[in-house]
């Protein structure tokens, strides 16, 4: 079985600023997790993966995630947001045996004030 | 490549009503999963096919249904449409047999239903 929990269902953040968007994860089998950007209207785009390589994942526009297990975290961070940033981003846990299988969180809607 | 692809964009039924929706998996992926993404939540696992059967199913009624056809792309049926219904139904492809594929599902742009 697998659950994600995102908490904070809004967070805002000045343009620039550290962006934190968190993730916790449960799984009863070693995980596959992602993180994915969603704009209104859009399917889902691939932001990074951890996939049991290195624990700290860089992934597409500046973003990265840190997998802790001791946590059982996937927490997504950006150093200075943009404007474009502005989204809804979705947390998943995928058993490593079936990447198309997953379990998402409830999402973050991120705003970038100017 | 042209990714994965579904049709159509959007459709408007009425309560009681049956809906098709389609997908063409990405090239080199065998693999097809269904997720209902309700206004404010998350996607939701519906059912994956893979070689041309339901391998996994999630928690929704029979109403739900689907078939992949030999060149991997997949219909999604739901007879019986309740006003519930209504949400965002994303395709992703993925590769089961290997490949850079492997680790990662790659989804569509979706499809939007509406019932009224």
């Amino acid at each position: 079985a697998q659950s994600v929990t995102q908490l904070g269902s809004h967070v805002s953040v000045s343009e620039g600023a550290l962006v934190l968007l968190r993730c916790n994860y449960s799984s009863s089998v070693p995980p596959y997790l992602f993180w994915y950007v969603q704009y209104p209207n859009q399917g889902l785009q691939l932001l990074l993966k951890y996939t049991s390589a290195a624990t700290l994942v860089k992934g597409i526009n500046g973003f990265e995630a840190e997998f802790k297990k001791s946590e059982t975290s996937f927490h997504l961070t950006k150093p200075s947001a943009h404007m474009s940033d502005a989204a809804e981003y979705f947390c998943a846990v995928t058993p490593n045996t079936n990447a198309g299988k997953s379990t998402f969180g409830d999402g973050t809607t991120l705003t970038v004030k100017p | 490549d042209a990714g994965v692809t579904q049709s159509p964009t959007h459709l408007i039924k009425t309560r009681g009503q049956q809906v098709t929706l389609r997908c063409s998996p990405k090239s080199g992926h065998d693999t097809v999963s269904w997720y209902q993404q309700a206004l404010g939540q998350g996607p939701q696992f519906i059912f994956q096919y893979y070689e041309e059967e339901e391998r996994q199913r999630g928690n929704f009624p029979d109403r739900f249904s689907g078939h992949q056809f030999p060149n991997y792309s997949s219909e999604l049926n739901v007879n019986a449409l309740l006003l519930g219904d209504s949400a965002l139904y994303l395709c992703a492809s993925s590769s089961l047999i290997g490949g850079e594929a492997y680790n990662e599902q790659f989804f569509g742009p979706g499809t939007r239903l509406t019932v009224l």
